[in-house]
């Protein structure tokens, strides 16, 4: 069975250092990552996803994700965070060889001033 | 603006009643996924459908239904309401069903069961 976790329901950080939302996985087989960001109000907006090659991928905004095999995991980053960046981030993942995509609970990014 | 459509944006009907959920994908995408986000579920995935075939079903109640049409706007069927049936409603739509595939999510149908 695959699952994601987000360990963090809030992420709270000053503006203009860098920020981290944590996501790890578990499936069988090779997993597909993606990273998501809702804004009051709005559907999911794509950021960045994993599927193959590096391990560090660069999405949209500024943000990256390190994809790590040993240790599940698949966090976001951004090296300066802005207040718009206050958002709900939901990491997902499928299995390679799975027909469903799951969601993690969402982090809720909050970035003060 | 993601190019997917979905009406209406709010919904508010009483317990027992039927109600249905429309959504139009981007252009050329001919895969449909739907999501019920809630506050105490998160969001789960329901179902999904390719090119007007059932392609993966999730957490999705059997008072639940949906179809996909030639024209590749998708509907689902909401019937014998309860209140734990309030949540926000997403269609998700892909060029095709590569798992590799990011999704495009529409803005919602926002549904009230009283």
């Amino acid at each position: 069975a695959q699952s994601v976790a987000q360990p963090e329901d809030q992420v709270n950080v000053a503006e203009g250092n860098p920020l981290t939302v944590k996501c790890t996985y578990s499936v069988s087989g090779n997993p597909y990552l993606f990273w998501y960001v809702q804004y009051p109000n709005r559907g999911l907006q794509f950021l960045l996803k994993y599927i193959t090659g590096d391990n560090l991928v660069k999405g949209s905004y500024g943000f990256e994700a390190e994809f790590n095999k040993s240790q599940t995991s698949f966090h976001l980053k951004k090296p300066s965070a802005l207040v718009s960046d206050s958002a709900l981030y939901f990491c997902a993942v499928r299995a390679s060889s799975a027909s469903k995509i799951i969601f993690g609970s969402g982090t809720r990014l909050s970035i003060r001033p | 603006d993601s190019g997917v459509t979905q009406t209406p944006k709010h919904l508010i009907t009483a317990t027992g009643q039927r109600v249905t959920l429309r959504c139009s994908p981007r252009s050329g995408d001919l895969s449909v996924y739907w999501y019920q986000q809630s506050l105490d579920q998160g969001l789960q995935f329901l179902i999904q459908y390719y090119n007007g075939e059932e392609r993966a079903k999730g957490n999705i109640l059997e008072r639940f239904s949906a179809q996909q049409f030639p024209d590749l706007h998708s509907e689902l069927n909401l019937s014998s309401l309860e209140l734990g049936d309030s949540a926000l409603y997403f269609c998700a739509s892909s060029v095709e069903e590569g798992r590799g595939r990011e999704q495009f999510f529409g803005p919602g149908t926002r549904l009230t069961v009283l």
